[in-house]
Formats: structure tokens, C-alpha cells, sequence
């Protein structure tokens, strides 16, 4: 099966602007995870989809922003963008959503906001 | 709350010397653990998980890692570095009734010839 995959890999915008990272899980899992990671922060949760509902939400604010769709594919938004969002925002897919599920991580796209 | 705790952010062994990563959880019930590795510009490799099943888990490229409830925590080894072994490490722990992982802050791992 082909892993997840995210893009783009690269993206360069500036602040005040908005972003949609794309993400599209392994084939039949249905839960899609959205983490932040920065040198700072280290690796944060942002939220979690499963069968298109948002199922749990990190602390973030309103400006991150998720949806999924029916194929189980999952876009992040990012609205009125700051420098500090700038970081490696990597997106992680489970078959069934269980707890004990192992999350599978995609290669990430790296956002620099200027 | 839930936390992880990873002891030494940067680690340098030998090549062909023992490798020990620190992971301890903080948590009233045992959760699902997990460590994962990042190479530069790619994103996490699960290594090996701990769900209950064994105290001691095998992993891929030799690593494994003991689950001592009495300590909370959560170890990675392997007998014998290699050089491609030089990667960031994270512990990861599930809670219980979560879909969510907390990382540790990570280890970065030196492998010296």
C-alpha cells in the first residue's frame, strides 16, 4: 500500500496570507491526524478526523482549521497567517481509530511564513 | 494531564556500542507507548509500540524496549549503534480514550565512528 502522502512539501507565504495543506491517508484508513512541530514547541496535536467529524482538538486557535472529506482524504487550513506558524506540519493516518492504533506519518509539509 | 518525559535531548554513543533512549510517562493508568524516528526532512518511523500484550517489545533495525510499569517508563534500546542509526528518536504516548498522541520533547541520537 502506498503510505500517506501530504503536499505540497514546500510552502512559502507571507503573514497575513492563508494556506491549505492536503493530506491523503493510506488506503482504508478512515481516522486522520494534523500535528505541528516545531523546533520550540516540539511535536503538538492539532486535531483528529474520523469519518469526516472532527473527533478531538489540540490547543490551538481558531485560525487552524480542518475538514475531511469522504475518501478520508483531509485538508488543514491556515487563515491570516503569523510568523510563528511557520514549522513542519505533519499529517498521520490510522485504520480504525482505535487508541492502540499505530498512527502512520506522512513525509510532512514544511510551511514558512515570512 | 498526560505527559512524556525524554531524559537527554542529545545522545552520542560509539558505533557498534550500546544504544539506551529515556522515556518516562506520567499517567494513573497504563497507556499505549510508542517511539517513533525521524530522519532529516521526512517525517516519523514507527520503531515499536507497547499495548499491553508484552513488557518487552522487539521493534524493526534491532531496537527494543521494556515497559516497567513500577518505574512509568518506557526505554529504548539497542545492543549495537550503527551509523544510519543518527536520527531524532520521540516517545509517544496514547491515553487511554484518546485519539490523540503527546510526544516527548525527543532525542537526537550521534553515532561516532
Amino acid at each position: 500500500k502506498a503510505g500517506v502522502t501530504q503536499t505540497p512539501r514546500y510552502l512559502i507565504k507571507t503573514r497575513g496570507q492563508q494556506v491549505t495543506l492536503s493530506c491523503s491517508p493510506i488506503s482504508g484508513h478512515r481516522s486522520v491526524s494534523w500535528y505541528q512541530q516545531t523546533p520550540g514547541q516540539g511535536l503538538q496535536f492539532l486535531f483528529e478526523y474520523f469519518s469526516e467529524t472532527q473527533r478531538n482538538k489540540g490547543n490551538f486557535p481558531g485560525r487552524f482549521s480542518g475538514r475531511q472529506f469522504s475518501n478520508s482524504r483531509s485538508e488543514m487550513n491556515v487563515s491570516t497567517l503569523e510568523l510563528g506558524d511557520s514549522a513542519l506540519y505533519l499529517c498521520a493516518s490510522r485504520e480504525e481509530g482505535q487508541t492502540s492504533d499505530t498512527q502512520y506519518f506522512g513525509p510532512g509539509t514544511r510551511l514558512t511564513v515570512l | 494531564a498526560q505527559s512524556v518525559t525524554q531524559l537527554g535531548s542529545h545522545v552520542s554513543v560509539s558505533e557498534g556500542a550500546l544504544v539506551l533512549l529515556r522515556c518516562n510517562y506520567s499517567s494513573s493508568v497504563p497507556p499505549y507507548l510508542f517511539w517513533y524516528v525521524q530522519y532529516p526532512n521526512q517525517g516519523l518511523q514507527l520503531l515499536l509500540k507497547y499495548t499491553s500484550a508484552a513488557t518487552l517489545v522487539k521493534g524493526i533495525n534491532d531496537f527494543e524496549a521494556e515497559f516497567k510499569k513500577s518505574e512509568t517508563s518506557f526505554h529504548l534500546t539497542k545492543p549495537s549503534a550503527h551509523m544510519s542509526d543518527a536520527a531524532e528518536y520521540f516517545c509517544a504516548v496514547s491515553p487511554s480514550g484518546t485519539y490523540k498522541y503527546i510526544f516527548g520533547t525527543g532525542t537526537r541520537l550521534k553515532v561516532l565512528a
